[in-house]
């Protein structure tokens, strides 16, 4: 079974600086989806970033960056010029890829804090 | 226009109870899952339809959790016989096509307690 290890429970970054999460993962299968979702205090879960395993480049979506290792099955997720807006629950999950795959693994998250 | 949206918002029950969580996607989406989100844990998957057809319950945890899409749009999770370990965060997410790997939309999900 595919598994989703977030080792950081919780991380604090100044406002304007640069933070990185990290999130490891377990699987055989070449083929998948790598997401990073945010949970805001009591406010819906939204997609930060995605990236494919079969792209090596490494998705970027403003300010949001992925480091991804497939070799390594790591996919850290480094958040530059953090605003106070970043604080939230950050989940990194899993998907195999394929026609009939629909479970989305996730970690337990990490929380982010930011200090002003 | 809105996203996805599910009530009741806070649900409390009495051991025992049966309970129906709606959920309301966004118009258009085929794809529908539902989750369920222990207190300080990530969101644990427990079924997923594409229109109305339920192709994977493969996570809802007992025979006492139920679920339906008989439109294609709106879906309902039913929990029989409640049990306290049944207290969790149940999210909906909804996603434009079918298939797990497309963004998902999450709800704001029904904080279930059972007492």
């Amino acid at each position: 079974a595919q598994t989703v290890t977030q080792s950081q429970p919780e991380m604090s970054v100044q406002e304007a600086e640069t933070v990185t999460l990290s999130c490891t993962y377990d699987t055989s299968e070449s083929d998948y989806y790598l997401f990073w979702y945010k949970q805001p205090p009591s406010r819906q879960m939204i997609l930060v970033i995605r990236q494919e395993a079969y792209k090596q480049q490494n998705a970027t979506e403003n300010r949001f960056s992925v480091n991804f290792q497939k070799a390594a099955k790591s996919f850290s997720l480094k958040i530059s010029d953090s605003q106070l807006g970043d604080a939230a629950m950050y989940f990194c999950a899993y998907i195999r890829g394929g026609g009939s795959n629909y479970k989305l693994t996730f970690g337990k998250g990490t929380l982010l804090t930011v200090n002003p | 226009g809105a996203g996805v949206s599910q009530s009741p918002r806070y649900k409390v029950a009495k051991r025992g109870q049966d309970v129906a969580l709606r959920c309301d996607p966004i118009s258009g989406h085929v794809s529908l899952f539902w989750y369920q989100q222990a207190l300080g844990q990530g969101p644990e998957f427990l079924t997923y339809f594409q229109n109305e057809a339920q192709l994977d319950k493969s996570g809802l945890p007992s025979d006492r959790f139920f679920a339906e899409r008989p439109e294609g749009s709106v879906s309902t999770l039913k929990i029989q016989r409640t049990q306290q370990e049944d207290s969790a965060v149940y999210l909906c997410a909804s996603s434009l096509l079918g298939g797990g790997w497309g963004t998902q939309y999450f709800g704001p999900g029904t904080r279930l307690l059972v007492l």
